[in-house]
């Protein structure tokens, strides 16, 4: 079965940093693209950035462009997003979840999702 | 706003049709295929439709997706208590290089 496990969300404050952390299992990791997509509270869904199965092609929304660096280990199966300088627009539920094929180009496939945590940006 | 766009809301009755509806442009729908996601009350978003109309293995016939040229739909027939959700619809875009969803449609079973 394939279970994405996010991690490392909590309390910051504006202007400070954090790393997200999502470990996966139950399938070949390195075989597929990954993604972190984040939800504003009562918000809809925000694709954040994506970056492909050997770590080399990573793409950013506008947003978050020159703050945040995403990142894969595939020898431990997780996937990581380095969030700076993070402001209050910032707060949200970041998932992560898997793509269909190792490209970024073309994403639009997010399945399954990881359970999500929790991010908030406040002083 | 979001370059792909939905209706906020959309309520139906029990057995009811409805369809949600998703307009973008031809850097994205026009150009690229459509998925749709559910997202249940408090739990994470969920593969509905991919490839404009494909429902993977476990999604009742009951959903249905289509695109024509710069716009797609989602329908659900024999609406049910169930399907009360946000309804995401995605696409690749490739003037800003990256996949966007639209605003979300929240889905009311009266």
């Amino acid at each position: 079965e394939v279970q994405l496990l996010e991690s490392g969300g909590g309390l910051v404050q504006p202007g400070g940093s954090l790393r997200l952390s999502c470990a996966a299992s139950g399938f070949p990791f390195r075989d597929y693209a990954m993604s972190w997509i984040r939800q504003a509270p009562g918000k809809g869904l925000e694709w954040v950035s994506s970056v492909s199965g050997s770590g080399g092609d990573a793409y950013f929304a506008d947003s978050v462009k020159g703050r945040f660096t995403i990142s894969r280990d595939n020898s431990r199966n997780t996937l990581y997003l380095q969030m700076n300088r993070l402001g209050a627009d910032d707060t949200a539920v970041y998932y992560c979840a898997k793509g269909l094929v190792p490209s970024v180009v073309g994403l639009n496939w997010f399945d399954p999702w990881g359970q999500g945590t929790l991010v908030t940006v406040s002083s | 706003q979001s370059v792909l766009t939905q209706p906020p809301s959309v309520s139906g009755t029990p057995g009811q049709r409805v369809t949600i509806s998703c307009s973008g442009s031809y850097s994205n729908i026009e150009s690229n295929t459509v998925n749709w996601y559910q997202q249940l009350p408090g739990t994470a978003p969920k593969l509905l439709i991919h490839n404009n109309n494909q429902r993977p293995s476990g999604v009742p016939d009951r959903f249905s997706g289509s695109k024509s040229g710069a716009s797609a739909s989602l329908a659900i027939s024999g609406l049910q208590s169930e399907d009360e959700a946000d309804y995401y619809c995605a696409a690749w875009d490739d003037r800003l290089n990256g996949p966007r969803f639209g605003g979300g449609t929240r889905l009311t079973v009266l």
